[in-house]
């Protein structure tokens, strides 16, 4: 079963709109982390946000924002008033700790197209 | 002064042919890990070692194997290429890759190697 799902596979929106950028995640643990990361088409892939289970405080960095759920195994990125600089695959991804060891478990990614 | 790098960043090579990427973190992290992206830009692990030790080997190929000379560095070494060995390799490092006390570090990322298999 998928661990973490990104629905949208591509989001188009024109310069200065919001747009927020879901991802659904699945896990038996308690104690977890959840990241996202965004890749330019430069091709790297940045750091964005890490989030640990026991803290779900929304964060707001600039114009980018995270929505945490436990509720609903949500962690939701909203980007306000959207740049052409934005456009990028953006991926989520899990971290569990059941293994003894850290891994990533990541999305299949959302491409996001932001246009003049 | 790039925190992770990787060598080299394009790689265009025959069917059957060996070849090696290296990577090499300066972040002073124990943990170092081989990503494939594959050309749906789905990203997956393939190992993970820390401080020179093996601590995960996903479902690989025997073809590919991994190297740690130091914690500094994580090579992979790629026997008999395959048409569907073609993907984009990123090496990671983070700073403890074990599951401590629930602490989890950062995992962060060179540019990428792009290997074209021909």
């Amino acid at each position: 079963a998928q661990k973490v799902t990104q629905a949208q596979t591509e989001i188009s929106v024109v310069e200065k709109e919001d747009v927020t950028l879901d991802c659904v995640y699945e896990t038996r643990d308690t104690t977890y982390y959840l990241f996202w990361y965004k890749q330019p088409p430069s091709g790297e892939l940045v750091f964005l946000i890490r989030r640990n289970s026991f803290d779900e405080q929304n964060e707001i960095s600039g114009r980018y924002s995270w929505n945490f759920q436990k509720s609903t195994s949500s962690f939701n990125f909203t980007i306000t008033a959207s740049q052409v600089v934005d456009s990028a695959v953006y991926f989520c991804a899990l971290s569990e700790g059941n293994s003894g060891y850290s891994t990533l478990t990541f999305g299949k990614g959302t491409m996001l197209l932001v246009s003049p | 002064d790039t925190a992770v790098s990787q060598t080299p960043k394009y790689l265009v090579t025959q069917m059957g042919n060996d070849k090696s990427i290296k990577c090499e973190q300066n972040l002073g992290h124990d943990t170092m890990y081989w990503y494939k992206q594959d050309s749906k830009k789905f990203l997956k692990i393939m190992f993970s070692y820390n401080n020179k030790e093996l601590i995960i080997n996903e479902t690989v190929p025997n073809r590919f194997s991994p190297k740690s000379p130091d914690k500094a560095h994580l090579n992979l070494h790629i026997n008999s290429l395959e048409l569907g060995d073609s993907a984009v390799y990123f090496c990671a490092s983070s700073q403890e890759g074990r599951w401590l006390a629930g602490d989890q570090e950062t995992q962060y990322f060179g540019p990428g190697t792009r290997l074209l298999v021909l």
